[in-house]
């Protein structure tokens, strides 16, 4: 069965330093998202990526954030100048449609800001 | 606003009792309703769904939910619990037509022997 694939499950890093988190979606979808989980908090959007560009994003994602996909397999996640509080659960989704409305996700990359 | 509520934070259910999570939603038009179980440190699995019709909706794993328009809910049932159904599930829901999940704090289910 097809699924999301992300990478790295797990990434420590230093206050202020940069992180990529990457996500290779389900190959046939044409819709890629991103979400976080703060610890003990919900589920939160942060962006949707469509035909080469964000088509919309929460008030989370501001210029710290970024999203590619770099060579039509991969989206990355770039989070600039970490903060303390990215300290999250990052979760990459995609989905085939906005018809279905269902989105597949993978299994999260922790990230920890130290 | 749009938004998802999930009354409760933990249920504890005996394995082979019945089970019923409760998710409440507000938003302008009767959205897309999800629910999707997280196992400890898998992904988000979709567990059942509801577009329109039949307000009855069967899922994976046995689980069934019943979208209820007048009471704003749509609650997740599941008629014998296993052990193997401790979990985190969360509700969500999405705009018709739009493409942003909006989650419930989830419900974490503990089953006891």
């Amino acid at each position: 069965e097809p699924e999301v694939t992300q990478t790295p499950s797990h990434q420590v890093t230093q206050m202020g330093q940069e992180v990529i988190l990457h996500c290779v979606p389900i190959s046939n979808h044409l819709y890629f998202y991103w979400y976080r989980q703060i610890l003990g908090q919900k589920v939160e959007f942060l962006v949707s990526f469509y035909n080469n560009e964000i088509s919309e994003k929460s008030e989370i994602f501001d210029d710290q954030f970024s999203v590619e996909r770099p060579d039509g397999s991969n989206f990355t996640l770039k989070i600039r100048s970490t903060k303390l509080e990215d300290s999250a659960m990052y979760f990459c989704a995609s989905s085939r449609d906005t018809n279905t409305g269902e989105l597949f996700f993978g299994e999260g990359s922790r990230l920890t800001v130290l | 606003a749009q938004s998802v509520t999930q009354p409760d934070i933990h249920i504890t259910v005996s394995e082979g009792a019945s089970l019923e999570l409760r998710c409440n939603y507000s938003y302008g038009a009767t959205p897309y309703l999800f629910w999707y179980v997280q196992s400890p440190g898998q992904g988000l699995q979709l567990l059942l769904k509801y577009f329109s019709g039949d307000t009855l909706v069967q899922g994976i794993k046995g689980f069934e939910a019943e979208f209820k328009r007048s009471q704003s809910s749509f609650n997740l049932r599941k008629p014998s619990v296993h052990w193997s159904d401790a979990a985190e599930y969360f509700c969500a829901g999405m705009n018709t037509g739009f493409q942003k999940l909006v989650f419930g704090t989830g419900t974490r289910l503990l089953v006891s022997p």
